[in-house]
């Protein structure tokens, strides 16, 4: 089964807003992963947060972790339609990752 | 390109017909993985290996379902007797030690339709 769910199933935004999409998950965890997937191709590793980090960034990406509530976000900032694509996260098994059913982020030129 | 590759990227074929698809991993990657992505789903885990040992399988993997890293680099997943309900996207990874195998690099998929 699945550990993590996505909201919103879908986010439709203007170039250039921010993106915010959120997860939350069943576990206790050591790290909680995001990804991207562009249509009909595979995923992209976007960034990685351990348990007791509280927000990282990377670039445009913003993510942040509350495990008190079991929950993660990430944010997009100044989107581009080029990050148009499926975005995931996704928490550690014992050796396989766990992904939720994911957020569709739409980006409009 | 040093990045996972697939092969083939879309396979059709009949119901009750077998297939087989090929992963190549990154070269100094000692762990691959198979998922399975349906439709508006996230990717599925479906099994692992170490070099050439298969260390895990979800059961999801039925019996009809055979996958292989005879010497620890290339992996081939193969179904037989295939169902309609296995139409899917199979996708490969691979990690590395170095990470602690937490970061995993995915290859484009193999999208396979069973008519």
């Amino acid at each position: 089964s699945q550990q993590g769910e996505e909201d919103p199933q879908a986010l439709s935004i203007q170039e250039g807003e921010n993106a915010t999409m959120n997860c939350s998950y069943k576990t206790s965890i050591n790290n909680l992963q995001w990804y991207r997937q562009n249509s009909g191709r595979g995923l992209v590793h976007l960034i990685l947060i351990r348990s007791n980090e509280r927000e990282k960034h990377s670039g445009r990406l913003r993510v942040t972790l509350d495990t008190s509530k079991k929950s993660s976000s990430l944010l997009i900032t100044a989107s581009r339609a080029a990050d148009t694509a499926s975005y995931f996260c996704a928490t550690v098994g014992a050796n396989n990752l766990f992904f939720g059913t994911g957020t569709r982020l739409t980006v409009i030129p | 390109d040093t990045g996972v590759s697939q092969d083939p990227r879309h396979k059709i074929t009949k119901r009750g017909q077998n297939v087989t698809f090929r992963c190549d991993p990154i070269s100094e990657h000692n762990r691959l993985y198979w998922y399975r992505q349906t439709l508006g789903q996230g990717p599925e885990f479906l099994t692992y290996f170490q070099n050439e040992a298969q260390l895990e399988k979800s059961r999801l993997l039925s019996d009809r379902f055979s996958a292989e890293r005879p010497k620890g680099s290339f992996s081939t997943l193969e179904i037989q007797r295939t169902e309609q309900g296995d139409s899917a996207m199979y996708l490969c990874a691979s990690s590395q030690p170095g990470t602690g195998y937490n970061e995993q690099f995915f290859g484009p998929g193999t999208r396979l339709t069973v008519l």
